[in-house]
């Protein structure tokens, strides 16, 4: 079975410095992962992936994921937090074949000017 | 190309109502799920389809009635409302299993 746990609920960053949301998977296969963005009351946004190329993702606004085999982690960074940023974060797995995605329980980040 | 649409956007039911939440996309996907979204819960599967005529159950399917008669449309029906489905419900298509999911807007349903 795959599972996904993100360790924190809640992260909170001043603007302009670094973000940190950890995620860790469990996958009896080698996983494709996910990071998605929810703004407040809007849909999900694919923030990037890995398939199993390169194991540093580069995603949009600046995230960045590395995948870590050892570690089973795949955990989202940014260099430098913006107000824009605040926003809850899910990762998510995927096993092989057609088994659908399965979502962790979401990291809220929130900006502090 | 609207992508993933879902209609309504929001709906109030009373205990023991049925309704149905549609959802359509425009990108010839062949894959569409539903989730329903709670708080501190994350998202969790309740039904998917890998193409037309064929449906699976997900996580919590229970209530939660779907067919997939054209590959464009995936409607969600529920057969008995319950205050429990209170919920906001975001439809999905992906082109195919390697890839990631398109999320529609989101249904907020209150069921008193």
């Amino acid at each position: 079975a795959q599972s996904v746990t993100q360790l924190d609920s809640h992260v909170s960053v001043s603007e302009g410095t670094p973000v940190l949301l950890r995620c860790n998977y469990s996958s009896s296969y080698s996983p494709s992962l996910f990071w998605y963005v929810q703004h407040p009351n809007k849909g999900l946004q694919l923030l990037l992936k890995y398939t199993s190329a390169a194991t540093l993702v580069k995603g949009i606004n600046g995230f960045e994921a590395e995948f870590k085999k050892s570690e089973t982690s795949f955990h989202l960074t940014k260099p430098s937090a913006h107000m824009s940023d605040a926003a809850e974060y899910f990762c998510v797995v995927r096993a092989k074949g057609n088994t659908p995605l399965v979502f962790g329980k979401g990291t809220r980040l929130s900006v502090i000017a | 190309n609207a992508g993933v649409t879902q209609t309504p956007k929001f709906q109030v039911l009373k205990t023991g109502q049925s309704m149905t939440l549609q959802c359509a996309q425009d990108m010839n996907h062949e894959y569409m799920s539903w989730y329903r979204q709670d708080p501190g819960m994350g998202l969790r599967l309740i039904h998917y389809s890998v193409g037309a005529g064929i449906t699976d159950q997900g996580e919590v399917p229970n209530g939660y009635n779907v067919s997939r008669s054209t590959t464009e449309d995936f409607p969600l029906r529920l057969l008995s409302a319950a205050p429990s489905q209170t919920s906001v419900y975001f439809c999905a298509s992906q082109t195919g299993v390697l890839y990631e999911q398109y999320f529609g807007p989101g249904t907020r349903l209150t069921v008193t």
